[in-house]
């Protein structure tokens, strides 16, 4: 079946834009995270969703990130008033349950921050 | 929180050889342990994973062995081959929770032919 898919694959902003990243996870997976990949670094989690609700918002950078999920499917991250540090690629993944710990992880999406 | 060190940062390797790669964590009430390979330009994919009541677990050329007293657990590939380059991530979940992987910062392999 299909995997996680992300769009746009790239994205190029000029700084202070917004931007609004899109994640489609698995069919039936119910728990959907978002990570950034900065250049030579590993991932770093940013939240989690469990159904439309995430619990656990602590690993947003700033209180310019923000990230929302509908029907339990679909999840946008959108990145407010962006800064060249935002540079990065922005990888998204979902798993069956919570309680199923493989995460499948989308293609990403490199942002460009000029 | 969580912090996971992931060594070497580089790694090359004679075609056949083996490569070990190393993590250590810093939270006890971790249980879980991926570990991701990222071919050049693609997406992570799990290749193996071990959880905290076993010390080893093996799957044809790789295996993942883990020391809960010390803190660390490492990745072994036997006879590589040069379609094992990528870069692989060790992973540790934070707090015993289910969800939020900790990663460390990526081992670079090259499998020379």
């Amino acid at each position: 079946g299909a995997g996680v898919s992300q769009s746009p694959s790239n994205k190029v902003t000029e700084k202070g834009k917004d931007v609004e990243l899109r994640c489609d996870p698995i069919s039936g997976h119910t728990a959907l995270y978002w990570y950034r990949q900065s250049l030579g670094q590993g991932l770093e989690f940013l939240i989690y969703f469990q159904g439309n609700s995430a619990p656990d918002k602590s690993g947003l950078p700033s209180d310019r990130f923000s990230a929302e999920r509908t029907g339990g499917s679909v999840s946008t991250l959108t990145i407010q008033r962006t800064q060249q540090e935002d540079s990065a690629v922005y990888l998204c993944a979902s798993s069956l349950a919570l309680e199923e710990h493989e995460q499948f992880f989308g293609p990403g999406t490199r942002l460009t921050v000029l | 929180g969580e912090n996971v060190e992931q060594h070497p940062s580089t790694l090359s390797v004679q075609e056949g050889d083996s490569a070990v790669i190393k993590c250590t964590y810093s939270d006890s009430a971790s249980n879980y342990f991926p570990w991701y390979k990222q071919e050049l330009g693609k997406r992570p994919q799990l290749i193996i994973d071990i959880r905290s009541n076993v010390g080893e677990k093996k799957d044809q050329r790789i295996a993942v062995t883990l020391n809960k007293t010390a803190k660390h657990f490492s990745l072994h590939i036997t006879e590589t081959q040069p379609e094992d380059s990528a870069v692989y991530f060790c992973a540790a979940n934070s707090g015993g929770s289910n969800y939020k992987l900790t990663f460390g910062k990526g081992t670079l392999l090259t499998v020379n032919p």
